[in-house]
């Protein structure tokens, strides 16, 4: 069965500081992956998308980047985190004709 | 670009009563819909899925939703909500495309008072 990880949980940072969140896929391959981000009182944001190995798409110009090393590996990252990078952000999946995996979600609070 | 409304930010219900909550998206070709549920402390689960075929989707927990073209909507129902539907509800649209993003909504808060 397909499984998705995502981690840390939470995480306090503070100003200028780099971030790296990690998102791995297991029992599938080629999967569309996804990152998300959630803020307080606002609905899921999509920031990031990507068909395949090193294929990134941007969808909101802002302070954070992604990459996909591996074909089921989506990490987003930082090189100075600011205030307003606060929120949950969320990691999916997804295969034609399947819908959405999402994982856990890690807490980022940008002190 | 698709986009999705849901009009209702915050409901508040009594145990037993009728849901119903609006969405609304836009887009110019095939679309794929979805309702999404988000419990206090919890991840996102799915709550049912439309891609094609029979316009009323049934999904868990007794919630169903309709696809109606015409009026480009896929509200969500349940006719006798419970304390434990008390979370946050999303709608969410993917078009075509090789990458199928997700779009959603701004979400609506559910409380259901006991």
């Amino acid at each position: 069965s397909q499984t998705i990880h995502q981690w840390p949980a939470t995480l306090v940072q503070p100003v200028g500081s780099p971030l790296s969140l990690e998102c791995t896929v297991e029992g599938t391959s080629n999967p569309n992956l996804y990152w998300y981000r959630q803020a307080a009182g606002r609905g899921l944001q999509l920031l990031f998308y990507s068909v395949g190995i090193g294929q990134i798409s941007s969808e909101v110009p802002q302070n954070l980047s992604a990459s996909r090393p591996q074909d089921r590996q989506f990490i987003l990252s930082s090189k100075k985190l600011l205030l307003s990078d606060s929120g949950f952000y969320l990691c999916a999946w997804s295969r034609q004709n399947y819908g959405y995996t999402f994982g856990s979600g890690t807490r980022l609070t940008v002190v | 670009a698709q986009s999705v409304s849901q009009h209702n930010h915050h409901v508040i219900l009594s145990e037993a009563a009728s849901l119903e909550l609006g969405c609304n998206y836009s887009y110019g070709g095939t679309v794929n819909l979805f309702w999404y549920v988000q419990y206090p402390g919890q991840h996102l689960q799915l709550l049912l899925k439309y891609f094609s075929g029979d316009p009323l989707v049934k999904g868990i927990k007794g919630f169903e939703a309709e696809f109606i073209k015409s009026k480009f909507s896929f509200n969500l129902r349940k006719p006798s909500v419970q304390w434990s539907d008390t979370a946050e509800y999303f709608c969410a649209v993917s078009g075509g495309g090789s990458a199928r993003q997700l779009t959603f909504g701004s979400g609506t808060q559910l409380t259901v008072l006991p």
